[in-house]
């Protein structure tokens, strides 16, 4: 069973778009929900994280907006540029799950110029 | 501060070839994650430890997988044989009593 749920699974967003990022998770004991971006030939990188107690969290451009109840959260990049072109990737941990992290399967997202 | 190191970063074997991969965490921390990525997916866990011991590895295929953290530190994924299907990007990662994992930059293992 999916813990994390995706999409959708490509993205293309003109330059200064806003690119959005949905997940779904299942198991409600979850309690740490990051985002990490991929480049080509790396390894993932974490670019921002949120917990339960709040419902919105920002860094720059990158926002995550997170849905307790709707067990959603996502991910909002704010003028999106060439250079944000990577693959990114939601995940959630916690509760009994503890340091085991559940990944998404993936959004690739392309910033036309 | 050095990331997480691993190597090899490319490696082409023959089917039923054994085939092993080394991760150096970053120091001090004490959790050390493996990863499998197949092309176009999120990465799946195969074994963590915490410090020598391997708290999980109900997903690790132990019929041909084996996997060792001595002295805490460095670890070493190993396959044999190795099947057309382990074709992937291993992933180590490691954290240190926190939430963040941070990676390294993988092995991409090719099965002929």
């Amino acid at each position: 069973q999916q813990q994390v749920k995706q999409s959708p699974q490509s993205l293309i967003v003109q330059k200064g778009g806003i690119s959005i990022i949905n997940c779904a998770y299942e198991n409600t004991a979850f309690d740490y929900f990051p985002w990490y971006q991929q480049f080509p030939g790396k390894g993932p990188a974490l670019l921002i994280a949120i917990r339960p107690d709040v419902s919105e969290k920002k860094e720059g451009r990158f926002t995550i907006s997170f849905n307790k109840s709707a067990k959603q959260f996502s991910l909002h990049i704010m003028d999106s540029q060439p250079g944000d072109s990577a693959t990114y990737f939601c995940a959630a941990s916690g509760g009994v799950a503890g340091n085991q992290f559940y990944f998404g399967t993936g959004t690739s997202l392309t910033v036309i110029p | 501060e050095a990331g997480v190191v691993q190597s090899p970063r490319y490696k082409i074997i023959e089917k039923k070839q054994p085939v092993a991969f080394w991760c150096n965490p970053i120091s001090g921390h004490n959790t050390l994650y493996w990863y499998l990525q197949n092309l176009g997916q999120g990465p799946e866990l195969l074994i963590r430890y915490e410090n020598e011991e391997a708290v999980d590895d109900s997903q690790l295929p132990k019929d041909r997988f084996s996997a060792e953290r001595l002295k805490g530190v460095d670890s070493t994924l190993k396959i044999q044989p190795a099947e057309l299907g382990d074709s992937a990007v291993y992933l180590c990662a490691s954290s240190f009593f926190s939430d963040t994992q941070y990676f390294g930059p993988g092995t991409r293992l090719t099965v002929l």
